[in-house]
């Protein structure tokens, strides 16, 4: 399944699918990026950065890619599990600001 | 052990109050952050200290004042309570600002959920 961020903000896919999120940014200067999950009741949680020099990096089960040119991020997640069910945001942070731009979030739902 | 904690969980009060929420983290880092999520979970930054110095100040208005008395805590003041600032807040801890590299990956609090009446 994927989502097209505001557009369809949830995502609902089978128990072992492959989920793919997307996160259109803002702003053209922004040179690292972070996903972050957010489960019912809780904050956010690290799940995997890339940096603008990158365009696609790999951690346990999930994937990010980049696309500077039209300014988009994707969470690639495989073999999708129940666990895997909570609200997903990229962030964006440019150089020399110290903080983080979040994005409106994509809800993931995952269907035993 | 929790790394960033925050009291209360919960918070019910009428308008015009004043309240205050607390932060507390014990990795050791350096800078906090407060957060805002609206209903709509979308999350902005309001605040950010480094060392008990502010060093980000979004457009937020002055009914709320952070104090971060060590670099260990920072804590959430709002005078005079608005419907408008029901909402989620999120304190949030990192070893250095944000700027780009792992070391400043940030780790958030479990959140207040704040309901004004």
């Amino acid at each position: 399944g994927e989502s097209v961020g505001l557009h369809l903000p949830t995502l609902s896919v089978q128990e072992g699918d492959n989920s793919i999120i997307n996160c259109a940014y803002s702003n053209s200067a922004s040179d690292y990026f972070i996903w972050y999950k957010q489960e019912s009741g809780k904050g956010p949680q690290f799940i995997i950065d890339i940096r603008s020099n990158m365009d696609k990096r790999q951690g346990q089960r999930v994937t990010v890619l980049l696309n500077k040119t039209v300014k988009h991020l994707s969470l690639q997640i495989a073999a999708t599990q129940p666990g895997d069910s909570a609200v997903y945001f990229c962030a964006e942070n440019m150089d020399n600001f110290n903080k983080f731009y979040f994005g409106s979030g994509t809800k993931l739902n995952v269907k035993p | 052990d929790t790394a960033v904690s925050q009291t209360p969980k919960y918070l019910v009060t009428q308008m015009g109050n004043d309240k205050s929420i607390k932060c507390e983290q014990n990795l050791g880092h350096d800078t906090m952050y407060w957060y805002k999520q609206d209903s709509k979970k979308f999350l902005k930054i309001m605040f950010s200290y480094n060392n008990k110095e502010l060093i980000i100040n979004e457009t937020v208005p002055n009914r709320f004042s952070p104090k971060s008395p060590d670099k260990a805590h920072l804590n959430l003041h709002i005078n005079s309570l608005e419907l408008g600032d029901s909402a989620v807040y999120f304190c949030a801890s990192s070893r250095i600002p944000a700027s780009g590299g792992a070391e400043d990956t940030q780790y958030f609090g479990p959140g207040t959920r704040l309901t004004v009446l």
